[in-house]
C-alpha cells in the first residue's frame, strides 16, 4: 500500500467550475507535504509546499489545505481554465530508514473542459 | 546549472533496440529518484538512490531496466530491448535536506 494516496484518479470538469482534490498519507515522522503540476509530456511544478505547523497556503486560484493530525491533505482549484488540466501530484516528505525522503502520490488527472 | 538536468529532453527509438536516459541532478543532492509517467497514467516510482546506500530499486517493472549514479552525482537509466510499454516521460529528482527538484523529463518513444 502507497504511503501517499491521492483520490480521485481522474477527474473531469467544466471550465468555470471548482474541484477539490484529496491527498491521504501514513508518512510518519512528518517533514512537509508540496502539490505539483505536471501538464503532459513536461516535468511537474510546484503548486505550494506546507509544513507541519501550516493549515493553508494559497497561491493564485489554488489553495492547499493540510491537516497534519488526521493526515490529509487537499488542493482546492477556484474557476478552474482549460490551462489547468494536468496532473496534480502530492509529495510527502518523511523519513525512512534514518534519511529524508520523499514519498510520491500516483497523482490526479484534472481535464477541465469548455 | 542550477536545477535538475536531464537528457535527451526527446527520444524515438526502434523496438528491441537499448537507450540511456541521464539525469544531473543539483550539486550536493544526496537523493536521487527516478519515475515515468505513461500516457493517461501516474507517477510510477522506478528507482531511489541515497548517498552511498544501496539503491531501492523496487520500482524497477523489469530486469531489462537499470540505472546506476556514478560518484554520487550523474545517474543513468539504461533500458534494454525497448518495448512500445516503454513509451513515457521518465523523470528524475534530485533532492537535499533542504530542499528538492525535478527535471523536466524525458519523452520516450518506443516505435
Amino acid at each position: 500500500k502507497n504511503q501517499v494516496e491521492q483520490s480521485p484518479q481522474s477527474l473531469i470538469i467544466l471550465e468555470g467550475k471548482n474541484c477539490t482534490l484529496q491527498c491521504n498519507y501514513t508518512v510518519s515522522p512528518f517533514s512537509n507535504l508540496r502539490w505539483y503540476k505536471q501538464d503532459t509530456g513536461r516535468g511537474p511544478v510546484s503548486l505550494t509546499i506546507m509544513t507541519f505547523s501550516e493549515n493553508t497556503k494559497s497561491n493564485g486560484r489554488y489553495t492547499a489545505t493540510l491537516d497534519a493530525d488526521t493526515k490529509q491533505s487537499s488542493l482546492h482549484i477556484t474557476a478552474s481554465q482549460l490551462s489547468d488540466s494536468a496532473s496534480y501530484i502530492c509529495v510527502v516528505r518523511g523519513f525512512s530508514g534514518g534519511y529524508n525522503k520523499l514519498i510520491f502520490g500516483a497523482g490526479t488527472r484534472l481535464a477541465v473542459h469548455p | 546549472g542550477a536545477g535538475v538536468s536531464q537528457s535527451p529532453s526527446n527520444k524515438v527509438t526502434e523496438k528491441g533496440k537499448d537507450v540511456e536516459l541521464r539525469c544531473d541532478p543539483i550539486s550536493g543532492h544526496t537523493a536521487l529518484y527516478w519515475y515515468r509517467q505513461s500516457l493517461g497514467q501516474g507517477l510510477e516510482f522506478l528507482i531511489y538512490f541515497q548517498g552511498n546506500s544501496a539503491p531501492d530499486k523496487s520500482g524497477l517493472p523489469s530486469d531489462r531496466f537499470s540505472a546506476e549514479r556514478t560518484g554520487g552525482s550523474v545517474s543513468t537509466l539504461t533500458i534494454q530491448r525497448t518495448q512500445q510499454e516503454d513509451s513515457a516521460v521518465y523523470l528524475c529528482a534530485s533532492s537535499s535536506l533542504y530542499g528538492y527538484t525535478f527535471g523536466s523529463g524525458t519523452r520516450l518513444t518506443v516505435v
